[in-house]
Formats: C-alpha cells, sequence, structure tokens
C-alpha cells in the first residue's frame, strides 16, 4: 500500500513564476490536507480538500495561493507569482475520514524561490 | 499566537536512558493530541495519540502522559535508542475538526 506521494520532491523557481505542487493520497483516503513549515517552525495548516471540494481553506493567504483537488487525479497546491518568502516545505496528508483518524503525510515538497 | 508550544528545541539523551519530550497547549478545547516523528528530508511519521478522555496511553517504548488540568502532554520513550534521534512534533485538534496545530518540534539526539 503506497503512502501518500508527492511531487516534485525539490521545486526551484524564480520571483514571479509559479509554483505547482501535487499530492496522491493513501489508497482509500479522500481527504487532503496541505501543511506548510517555514524554516526552525512547527507545520502550519494551509488547507483541507475533499474530492472536488474545499473544506476549509483559512491557513491559506488569501493572494496568489489556490488549491485543488479533483475527481480524477491529484491534489494541486498552486502558488503565483512566488516571492521569497514562500520558500518553505509544504506536506500533504490525507486521511480516511476527517476526524479520530490520523492523518498520514508526504516527504514534502521543498520549494526555492530564488 | 503559538497553542502549541514546545520550549525545548534540542535534547540529549544516553543510549538506554529514557527521554522526556514536553509540550504544552493554551486552547481548553483542545482535546485529541498526537506526537509525530520527524527525519529530514521526509515528512512527519505518526507515532502516537491520546484523546482527552485517557491520561496515559502506551505503545511499545512510547508513552503519552496527559494533564488536562496542566494543560500538559509528555512523550516518553524507553529505552532510547539512536534510530530514535529525530525532530519530535506534537499536535492537538478539538472535537470534530481537522485542523492539527502543531508544535515547533523538539530535536531528539540519542547518543551511543
Amino acid at each position: 500500500n503506497a503512502g501518500v506521494m508527492q511531487n516534485p520532491r525539490h521545486l526551484v523557481r524564480r520571483r514571479g513564476q509559479e509554483a505547482r505542487l501535487r499530492c496522491s493520497p493513501m489508497k482509500g483516503h479522500s481527504h487532503v490536507y496541505w501543511y506548510r513549515q517555514l524554516p526552525e517552525e512547527g507545520l502550519k495548516f494551509m488547507v483541507y480538500l475533499q474530492k472536488e471540494n474545499i473544506i476549509d481553506e483559512s491557513g491559506m493567504p488569501k493572494e496568489r495561493f489556490s488549491a485543488e483537488f479533483p475527481k480524477e487525479g491529484p491534489s494541486i497546491l498552486r502558488i503565483q507569482q512566488v516571492v521569497r518568502g514562500d520558500s518553505a516545505a509544504y506536506f500533504c496528508a490525507s486521511s480516511p475520514d476527517s476526524w479520530g483518524n490520523e492523518q498520514f503525510f508526504g516527504p514534502g515538497t521543498r520549494l526555492t524561490v530564488l | 499566537d503559538q497553542q502549541v508550544k514546545q520550549n525545548s528545541p534540542s535534547l540529549s539523551v544516553q543510549e538506554g536512558r529514557i527521554s522526556i519530550l514536553n509540550c504544552d497547549y493554551t486552547n481548553s478545547m483542545f482535546d485529541y493530541f498526537l506526537w509525530y516523528k520527524k527525519y529530514p528530508a521526509e515528512g512527519p511519521t505518526f507515532l502516537i495519540s491520546i484523546s482527552s478522555i485517557k491520561d496515559k496511553n502506551e505503545d511499545g517504548r512510547f508513552t503519552v502522559f496527559l494533564n488536562k488540568s496542566a494543560k500538559h502532554l509528555s512523550l516518553h520513550i524507553v529505552p532510547s535508542q539512536p534510530g530514535d534521534s529525530a525532530v519530535y512534533f506534537c499536535a492537538a485538534s478539538n472535537s470534530g475538526t481537522y485542523k492539527y496545530i502543531f508544535g515547533t518540534g523538539t530535536r531528539l539526539k540519542v547518543l551511543a
């Protein structure tokens, strides 16, 4: 049973470019969560999605960031017009239920903005 | 406002001894707590959890203690092994929600 998969593992972008981060949840999991970890900090919740629905995006910056989880295919976290402050590790997690089950994390995508 | 705090950024312990990692929280609505372990360049791995209806949960070498009145939880690892060297995050959530609020982590180093 494959775990949560994220790609790419490392992504380098210049300021103003777009970054697309992909997450495939564990088999049988229909809930996806995105977290961001800045250097020397803990993981911060960004967004919670189910298939074709954004349930909670309260942790996501209002501008330049968007997320989707289509009926087919991986969840995508999209950052437009990246700035240096977007440099961080972005982790995706999935769970089979929304509460009472631990979230399983992927290996993360490390985004570096030059 | 940091609702989950891990005040010790690092901890060194001799192999075979007990490691105690601490976590404090401020939100009394939190009723589910978890510990995750993270190796460099990997995602966090779930270790152990505890619901607020319990004050202790044990899984092999790992035990989590919850003191609700003090809003404090701790993770005990005994005996500690070099492979336990990692960053440990505690996380908290409240019933019916899915948001985990993470602490900033404690880097544990187990010395052989």
